[in-house]
C-alpha cells in the first residue's frame, strides 16, 4: 500500500521559507511512472497545484509562485520537499504531497496534509 | 491558465437521489479532466480520471463524462458516505488548475 506523509514545521515567520518533505512509502520515488507533486488548500477554499518533480530532476512549477518555490527530490531517502521562500499570510494553508500517474495524469495518491500558519 | 468553473457551488440532495456536478473549462482539454472527492479534514481522494475511467475501488455509483470543454459527474444514487465537496482538476496543460469546488449537502 502507497502511504505519502508530509512533516515539517507548522508555524513560518513571515519572510522565511517554508520548507516540507514528502516521505513516501511502498513506492519508489525512483520510479519513472510518477510525477511527485504539491498542492496546497488555503483555510475554506480551493485547491492550488503548486508543482512536481520527477525523479530524474524535472521540475514543473506553478507560474503563480515560481519565483518563491523549490521542489527537490532525494532518491536515498525516498522522499521529496518543497521550499517556498518569503512566505506572507496568504501561503498560509493545508499543503498535501500527491503521486501523479504520468499515464494517467491523476493524482492517485495523497498524504493527509499539513497545515502551515504563517505568523511572527 | 485554463480556469475552470464548477456548477453549482452548492447543491442539498437526498439519499437515493441522482446528484450532477458539472466542470467547464475556458478551453478545449480533449478528456484530460479528473473529479476528486473531499471530506472535512481528509486530503482529496480520486475518483475519475480522464474523463470517464473510474479509479479502482471507486463504487460504480460515480461516472464522468465529457469531452473538451464540458464535463460532467454523476452520482447515480447519493449515498450518506457521498456528502462532500467535489473537484474537478484539468490536467490538459501547466499549470494544473482546479474548479473552486461542489459542496454536496444532505437535504
Amino acid at each position: 500500500q502507497v502511504q505519502l506523509q508530509e512533516s515539517g514545521p507548522g508555524l513560518v515567520k513571515p519572510s522565511q521559507t517554508l520548507s516540507l518533505i514528502c516521505t513516501v512509502s511502498g513506492a519508489s520515488v525512483s520510479s519513472g511512472t510518477y510525477y511527485w507533486s504539491w498542492v496546497r488548500q488555503h483555510p475554506e477554499k480551493g485547491l492550488e497545484w503548486i508543482g512536481y518533480i520527477h525523479y530524474s530532476g524535472n521540475t514543473h512549477y506553478n507560474p503563480s509562485l515560481k519565483s518563491r518555490v523549490t521542489i527537490s527530490i532525494d532518491t536515498s531517502k525516498n522522499q521529496f520537499s518543497l521550499k517556498l521562500s518569503s512566505v506572507t499570510a496568504a501561503d498560509m494553508a493545508v499543503y498535501y504531497c500527491a503521486r501523479d500517474h504520468r499515464v494517467t495524469d491523476a493524482l492517485d495518491v495523497w498524504g493527509q496534509g499539513t497545515m502551515v500558519t504563517v505568523s511572527s | 491558465a485554463i480556469q475552470m468553473t464548477q456548477s453549482p457551488s452548492s447543491l442539498s440532495a437526498s439519499v437515493g437521489d441522482r446528484v450532477t456536478v458539472t466542470c467547464r473549462a475556458t478551453q478545449g482539454i480533449r478528456n484530460a479532466l479528473g473529479w476528486y472527492q473531499q471530506k472535512p479534514g481528509k486530503a482529496p481522494k480520486l475518483l475519475i480520471y480522464a474523463a470517464s475511467s473510474l479509479q479502482s475501488g471507486v463504487p460504480s455509483r460515480f461516472s464522468g463524462s465529457g469531452s473538451g470543454t464540458d464535463f460532467t459527474l454523476t452520482i447515480s444514487s447519493l449515498q450518506p458516505e457521498d456528502f462532500a465537496t467535489y473537484y474537478c482538476l484539468q490536467h490538459y496543460n501547466y499549470p494544473r488548475s482546479f474548479g473552486q469546488g461542489t459542496k454536496v449537502e444532505i437535504k
